[in-house]
């Protein structure tokens, strides 16, 4: 089972800043199918990457994602004060089986 | 609009049985994955399992292999997560969200609402 570790843990910036969060797996994941979502209190996650550099529908272009074989990063451009939540990605395979999430990261208002 | 949604909030004691669902609405439901998340406490996200409701084909987690049960029945567009024995420790919101077409589990989107399970004495 492939381990994501994600760093890190907790990201103090303010709005207007660049965030960048890591995702590291334990091994390559297959033709980058790593996702990213958002969180936010009391609410279920929301897709915003998918096949490590897609945006889903509606996801604000100052949303990226890059990365390949072993090493993941989201990109948030310019925080907006939406964009305070905890963020989580996922390796999902090319076949069916276990799909693994990471930790999470909490990007929090500095 | 694609949807799911699930089941409302239950409060169960330790070792009684449970099965909260998901309903899917607003595509064709036997030609997605469907995945169950677990999500404890203050903690992060945990794949449980997931199901392809056109031939109920079923694959877990290790960590949830045995614990509980993933189905599903098309006829009525909804998937389940069942418990035979419930324990305090499966105390958490339950998460389904639709996964990929056949072969490939995709990645989840949309998701449904959540259920919360409380197992208390």
């Amino acid at each position: 089972e492939i381990v994501l570790t994600q760093s890190p843990g907790t990201l103090s910036l303010s709005p207007g800043e660049r965030a960048t969060l890591s995702c590291r797996a334990s091994q390559s994941v297959s033709s980058s199918y790593l996702a990213w979502y958002q969180q936010k209190p009391g609410q279920a996650p929301r897709l915003l990457i998918y096949g490590a550099s897609s945006r889903a529908t509606g996801i604000p272009d100052r949303f990226s994602g890059s990365g390949s074989g072993t090493d993941f990063t989201l990109t948030i451009s310019r925080l907006e004060p939406e964009d305070f939540a905890v963020y989580y990605c996922q390796q999902y395979g090319s076949s069916p089986g276990p799909g693994t999430f990471g930790g999470g990261t909490k990007v929090e208002i500095k | 609009e694609v949807q799911l949604v699930q089941s409302g909030a239950e409060v169960k004691k330790p070792g009684e049985s449970l099965k909260i669902s998901c309903k899917g609405s607003g595509y064709s439901f036997t030609s997605y994955w469907i995945g169950w998340v677990r999500q404890m406490p203050g903690k992060g996200l945990e794949w449980m399992g997931i199901i392809y409701p056109g031939d109920s084909d079923t694959r877990y987690s290790p960590s949830f292999q045995g614990q509980v049960t993933i189905s599903a029945d098309k006829s009525i567009s909804t998937a389940y997560l069942q418990w035979s024995s419930l324990k305090a420790s499966d105390t958490a919101m339950y998460y389904c969200a639709r996964g990929g077409q056949w072969p490939f589990p995709g990645w989840f989107d949309p998701w449904g609402q959540g259920t919360l399970v409380t197992v208390s004495s």
